[in-house]
């Protein structure tokens, strides 16, 4: 998990209530993504950026927003339009996009 | 978008034995690489194997690549408990798009 580090551990999320989960890194990494998994699923890419102020949507963007302001951050807002936000999600990095996959520790959203 | 697909999906075996998965996907690659996840952690970099291998060895991990059959296997010798953990391969296809995971394999070694 060293260089990418994700905030907080678990997190909390209200009905109706937006929620923003932290991913940094360290490792001059221009691409970062975003993963929701399932219980004992795959990955399923949220959204991904290959380069600061720009981004992409992935397989399941719906209910969700990210930022890239900074090349260090790429913050994920899971909005009160994902109803069933329940998951865990995973940040990664790379040097550019098709390179080997960095991961944080991830981050469990439940709903309260 | 799947592109990889892990077989079995789970596997127990004792400690000692050797384990295989395998990852099938559908289109052309340049690279495949194999991950580890340990349960309720971030996923980490095993191994990469180019179009151009047909093996790779790391350690205790063997990689085959059988690109007309669209294929790859991932060995470990000589398992211990410390490998219980998920599996998953990943590919690269042509374009500048992000890897694609498959679902993975669930690896239990029984000490």
């Amino acid at each position: 998990d060293g260089g990418i580090t994700q905030s907080p551990k678990y997190l909390f999320r209200k009905e109706g209530q937006n929620v923003t989960l932290s991913c940094e890194q360290n490792l001059n990494h221009d691409a970062m993504y975003w993963y929701r998994q399932d219980p004992g699923q795959g990955l399923r890419l949220i959204y991904y950026s290959q380069i600061v102020n720009d981004f992409q949507k992935g397989d399941i963007a719906e209910g969700y927003s990210v930022s890239r302001e900074k090349k260090e951050s790429f913050p994920l807002t899971v909005t009160s339009a994902q109803k069933n936000p329940t998951a865990f999600y995973l940040c990664a990095s790379s040097q550019a996009v098709q390179e080997t996959q960095y991961f944080g520790p991830g981050t469990r959203l439940l709903v309260l | 978008s799947q592109q990889g697909e892990e077989d079995p999906q789970a596997l127990s075996i004792q400690e000692g034995e050797n384990a295989t998965m395998n990852c099938s996907y559908k289109t052309s690659i340049n690279n495949l690489q194999w991950y580890r996840q340990n349960s309720g952690r971030g996923l980490v970099h095993l191994i990469l194997i180019r179009s151009n291998e047909r093996e790779k060895h790391s350690g205790r991990l063997r990689v085959t690549l059988d690109t007309s059959k669209k294929s790859s296997s991932l060995l470990i010798t000589a398992s211990r408990a410390a490998d219980t953990a998920s599996y998953f391969c990943a590919t690269d296809t042509s374009g500048n798009t992000p890897l694609v995971f498959g679902k993975g394999t669930r690896l239990s070694v029984i000490a």
